[in-house]
């Protein structure tokens, strides 16, 4: 299966500042990435489907403006969370589409606290 | 509105007994189904898919069934291992429609008795 890496793992930040995870797709080129975040006992919910080269599609009811993603190579996209507040902290995790567009493979996850 | 239900929160099971774990979901479109395993603080881990066509698919220990009818789905594992203990999420999409996203069901912690 593909090699997904997402960095970083763990991440603690005050309220107001700005954090950016990054996801790689290590082993083959990837056109699209999704991000997902789960809050605690939580199902795993979609943010947006990063496209390559253009802009990311966003699931109703995330801010665009907030969870800013950039997709500027196949092989690299980022989330990056603007003006962070504590109700912003959660476990995002970014997948990739394998190549035979079956199964999605998952990076890691980053656990983000906002502080 | 969730599309995708795991019922069952939690589910103990004796090492080496068969641990069948559910999901139902709502959606007529979704044609492709998933099963992820979880540990904690890290990404989901691919165990096993059916597409719609089949009701059924087998890898090793792990079988999934699928009843279209019902809109149901499940999971067994046998013989269920400690190592098995974890959290388990299904998950959908409609991917004969050109839609790849997954929508999750919120997932069974799994826990395996020694």
């Amino acid at each position: 299966g593909a090699v997904v890496s997402q960095h970083p793992s763990r991440v603690i930040c005050k309220s107001g500042t700005s954090v950016k995870i990054e996801c790689r797709s290590l082993d083959f080129q990837a056109t699209t990435m999704f991000w997902y975040r789960q809050f605690p006992k939580q199902s795993l919910m979609l943010m947006a489907t990063s496209n390559e080269g253009s802009k990311a599609t966003y699931e109703q009811g995330v801010e665009k403006d907030k969870f800013l993603i950039n997709h500027a190579s196949l092989t690299l996209s980022t989330l990056t969370v603007t003006s962070a507040h504590p109700e912003d902290s959660s476990f995002y995790i970014c997948s990739v589409q394998g190549r035979l567009n079956t199964e999605a493979f998952f990076g890691q996850g980053t656990r983000l606290t906002v502080v | 509105d969730q599309q995708v239900k795991q019922n069952s929160p939690s589910l103990s099971v004796q090492e080496g007994r068969i641990s069948i774990l559910n999901c139902d979901y709502t959606n007529s479109m979704f044609d492709y189904f998933l099963w992820y395993k979880k540990y904690p603080a890290e990404g989901p881990t691919f165990l096993i898919s059916i597409s719609s066509i089949k009701d059924k698919n087998e890898d090793g220990r792990f079988t999934v069934f699928l009843n279209k009818s019902a809109k149901h789905l499940s999971l067994h594992i046998v013989p269920s291992q400690p190592g098995d203990s974890a959290v388990y999420f299904c998950a959908a999409s409609a991917k004969g429609f050109g839609n790849e996203k997954l929508t999750f069901g919120t997932g069974t912690r799994l826990t395996i008795i020694p």
